[in-house]
């Protein structure tokens, strides 16, 4: 069975620019999951769907920040602008309906100069 | 309260040792606590979990203690091999509140030949 896969692994940009990451879920996993991990931190939530609508999207910074997910299958999120502050990877995961389990991608490193 | 406490930040064990990392919880309504395994460069993956109905989970030489009283539950590692060095995550959720995980801070375990 194939993983969650995510592109690119690795990103570096100039604050203020834009950047788009893709996440790909296991098949038939309805809910999706995007996950900010600092440096040294746990991952932190940022956005959840449940097929392609949101769930929660309480942590997400908005103004900078939008997630979709297309047809209830593949995701990207975007930040626009980018701030220093950005610099994390950002996991991808999904589940299965009916379970606690999250399978996470490999994530995707973003480094804000 | 949402926030998942966990120590050590770090942990050095002799290769055949015991590892133990802690976490401690506020909210009651969590009733999913798994612990995720996360090598440099990967996403987290699942290793055990436990729900609130059972005090003790093991499976091989991964242990979940679970104190409900306390708030408490930990991971125990027997026979701590190098291959274990790794990162490890506590986290929390609530099942029907769409299962999203509320993670520790982490614990960088290093096995010691």
């Amino acid at each position: 069975e194939a993983g969650v896969a995510q592109s690119p692994r690795y990103k570096i940009i100039e604050k203020r620019q834009s950047v788009a990451f893709w996440c790909n879920p296991i098949s038939g996993h309805a809910t999706l999951y995007w996950y900010q991990q600092i440096l040294g931190q746990g991952p932190k939530l940022l956005i959840q769907f449940q097929n392609n609508g949101v769930v929660d999207d309480s942590q997400l910074p908005k103004d900078r920040f939008s997630a979709e997910r297309l047809k209830g299958v593949d995701s990207t999120l975007k930040i626009q602008p980018a701030k220093l502050e950005d610099s994390a990877v950002y996991l991808c995961a999904s589940s299965p309906a009916g379970t606690g389990e999250l399978f996470f991608g490999e994530g995707s490193r973003l480094t804000v100069l | 309260q949402q926030q998942v406490k966990q120590s050590p930040q770090s942990l050095i064990v002799q290769k055949g040792g015991i590892s133990i990392i802690n976490c401690a919880y506020e909210n009651t309504a969590f009733d999913y606590f798994p612990w995720y395994q996360q090598f440099p460069g990967k996403g987290p993956a699942l290793l055990i979990a436990i729900r609130p109905d059972v005090s003790e989970k093991k499976e091989g030489r991964f242990t979940i203690s679970f104190n409900k009283s306390a708030k408490q539950f930990s991971l125990h590692i027997m026979d701590s091999q190098p291959g274990d060095s790794a990162t490890y995550f506590c986290a929390a959720s609530v099942t029907g509140g769409g299962n999203k995980l509320t993670f520790g801070t982490g614990t960088q375990l290093k096995v010691e030949l």
